[in-house]
This record gives structure tokens, C-alpha cells and sequence, in this order.
């Protein structure tokens, strides 16, 4: 069965520090991934999503990135954090080679920046 | 580009009332998901619609895509406590991105 991981589940950084967030899936290959941040209270914001290794499209331009150095491997980064970079981070896969398919959410990465 | 308006924003019901919640789109869809939050958790796909007309029904949950394929709807007859959460749909455009509705927070009133 496929599961995907997500860490830290929780993190608090200060304004201007780096970032991190890694999401791996397991049990299968050539997933489609993808990154969404959630404000309190609000709805799901597409950043970016990958159909393979190294292709990542951005949706929104902003002081984020996203790379995907293996097949099941997609990692959130930034370089300096701002106050409305806040939120909750989550990464979601579906079967590859196709638009019609599910998606499958990890359980989220909660960021606060100060 | 494409934009998703989902109502209402919120829905207090008492349990045993019904609840409905409107997805519209401004562009014409490929397909459309839907997907429930509970509270403090992730979204968890419920259906996905395809076809122009669709209804699909999961127990007490009616899922219907419009004619024109703009927009959709989910009702659910009878709520109960367990249907406590925020109510997503996710249209595509027939990409591989699907971009989220506002959605509904509902709340149940025991």
C-alpha cells in the first residue's frame, strides 16, 4: 500500500531564517506530487507540482521553491522566511500519467514564523 | 485564469437538517473533485466527477456536476456530528493541477 510522509509535523522559525520541508512517498513510482499552504481558516494554495524527477512548475511566484531530486522525493525550501509565510504545508501525490486521479494528502507540516 | 467560488463560506445546521454546498467555476471543467478537512487534519478525497450531468451518490452524500460543466454541488441529506468539517471542491481544467475552491465549513449542532 502507499503512504507518504511528511516532517517536521510542526515547526516555528524566525523571520529571515531558511527552510525545509521534505515529503516522501512510498509504494509507488512516477507519482505526481505536489505542494499546497493552507491558511488558518482558509483553503488550499497550489505552489507548485511535479509530474518527474527535476520538472516542477510554479504557481505562484513568491519567495518559495520546490525541487524533486528522486522520484518520490519533494522538498520545500526557502532561503529567507517572511511573517506571511505562515501556515499549514501540505504535500499530496496521485498516480502518474494521467488527470484523473486522486488525490493523496500527507499530514501536513504546521509553520510559524515569528 | 481559473477561478473557484464555493458556497457558503459556512453552515451551521442541527443535526437531521440538510446541507448543501455550491461550487461555480468560470471556466469550463475537465473534471472536478471533491475533498473533506476535518478539523485539524488533511483533505481526503470523497468523489470525482467527470461527465456532464453526473450525479453520484455515497450514502447519505449526492454529489451532481452541472450540464455546462462549470459548476458543481454536494448535498448531504440528514447531517450528522461526523460530517463536522470543511468541504473542498478541486476543479481541473484537464491539467495535472487542480485548484481549490474556498470551501464550506460546516458545523453540526447535536
Amino acid at each position: 500500500s502507499q503512504t507518504i510522509h511528511q516532517w517536521p509535523a510542526t515547526l516555528v522559525q524566525p523571520v529571515g531564517s531558511p527552510l525545509s520541508l521534505e515529503c516522501t512517498v512510498e509504494g509507488t513510482s512516477n507519482p505526481n506530487l505536489y505542494w499546497y499552504r493552507q491558511a488558518a481558516g482558509r483553503g488550499l494554495q497550489l505552489l507548485f507540482y511535479s509530474v518527474g524527477i527535476g520538472q516542477i512548475s510554479s504557481e505562484v511566484p513568491q519567495n518559495l521553491s520546490a525541487s524533486r531530486p528522486q522520484d518520490r522525493q519533494f522538498i520545500l525550501s526557502s532561503k529567507k522566511l517572511l511573517l506571511s509565510d505562515s501556515g499549514f504545508y501540505l504535500c499530496a501525490w496521485s498516480v502518474g500519467g494521467g488527470f484523473y486521479n486522486e488525490q493523496f494528502f500527507g499530514p501536513g507540516t504546521r509553520l510559524t514564523v515569528l | 485564469g481559473q477561478q473557484v467560488m464555493q458556497i457558503p463560506q459556512y453552515q451551521h445546521v442541527q443535526e437531521g437538517e440538510d446541507f448543501t454546498t455550491y461550487c461555480n467555476s468560470s471556466t469550463t471543467l475537465s473534471n472536478i473533485q471533491w475533498y473533506k478537512q476535518r478539523p485539524g487534519g488533511h483533505p481526503v478525497f470523497l468523489i470525482q466527477l467527470v461527465k456532464s450531468g453526473e450525479v453520484k451518490k455515497q450514502k447519505r452524500l449526492t454529489f451532481q456536476f452541472g450540464e455546462a460543466k462549470k459548476n458543481s454541488s454536494l448535498h448531504i441529506t440528514a447531517t450528522q456530528t461526523t460530517d463536522v468539517g470543511t468541504y473542498f471542491c478541486a476543479p481541473s481544467s484537464g491539467t495535472y493541477k487542480y485548484i481549490f475552491g474556498t470551501g464550506t465549513r460546516l458545523k453540526v449542532l447535536a
